[in-house]
């Protein structure tokens, strides 16, 4: 069993749906990361969480410590927001990686 | 200020050679994560460096794979006598302090060995 398990692995949604993409992990963590990685292959940092809940413009991210699940939210979604999100989490120096869903919104 | 700055960002090898990755942090970063990403895998940690330290190596290679962060100029990711299994996208990303900071990602190196 992987450490960091996403779901799901892949996710279609007409433009304007809201999206969820699930997050669980199975080791006592420092943080939590989500990432973008766009069909070019580069890697953006979206949110690095250790509690609550983080807003950023149309994403949000939640994380219960407790249940070791977070969530990745996106509103009103755009085909831009097509892309490979990643979570990751930290245990000390190293970063464990999930996945990945591949997000397709189409217009 | 620049982010992240990978180069080159494509690099073609021959099996035997060598191959050798630079990462330049953001200013102000003084930490360096190196990452891999396989084909169709995921991205697995490789290495954490600060200023002349290599702090943690558990995801190196235990051969042919060396990194450094020199006091002055980029991180450099060195691959000795390439493999074609060492054909992968090689990220780097920087912190400014320690690992508790969010870490800025670099827009990858992809490295084909033929």
């Amino acid at each position: 069993k992987n450490e960091v398990e996403q779901s799901p692995q892949n996710l279609t949604a007409q433009e304007g749906e809201f999206i969820t993409i699930n997050c669980s992990y199975s080791v006592g963590i420092s943080a939590l990361h989500w990432l973008q990685q766009h069909p070019g292959g580069g890697i953006v940092s979206l949110f690095m969480l250790s509690s609550g809940k983080k807003k950023h413009g149309r994403l949000i991210a939640t994380i219960n410590i407790q249940e070791k699940h977070s969530s990745l939210h996106i509103t009103a979604s755009h085909p831009r927001d097509s892309a490979v999100y990643i979570c990751a989490v930290r245990l000390g120096n190293d970063m464990r990686f999930g996945a990945g869903t591949r997000l397709t919104v189409k217009p | 200020n620049a982010g992240v700055m990978q180069n080159p960002r494509h690099l073609v090898r021959r099996r035997g050679q060598e191959a050798r990755l630079r990462c330049s942090p953001m200013k102000g970063h003084s930490h360096v994560y190196w990452y891999r990403q396989l084909p169709e895998e995921g991205l697995k940690f490789m290495v954490y460096l600060q200023k002349e330290n290599i702090i943690d190596e558990s995801g190196m290679p235990k051969e042919r794979f060396s990194a450094e962060f020199p006091k002055e100029g980029p991180s450099i990711l060195r691959i000795q006598q390439v493999v074609r299994g060492d054909s992968a996208a090689y990220f780097c990303a920087s912190s400014p302090t320690d690992t508790y900071y969010e870490q800025y990602f670099g827009p990858g190196t992809r490295l084909t060995v033929t």
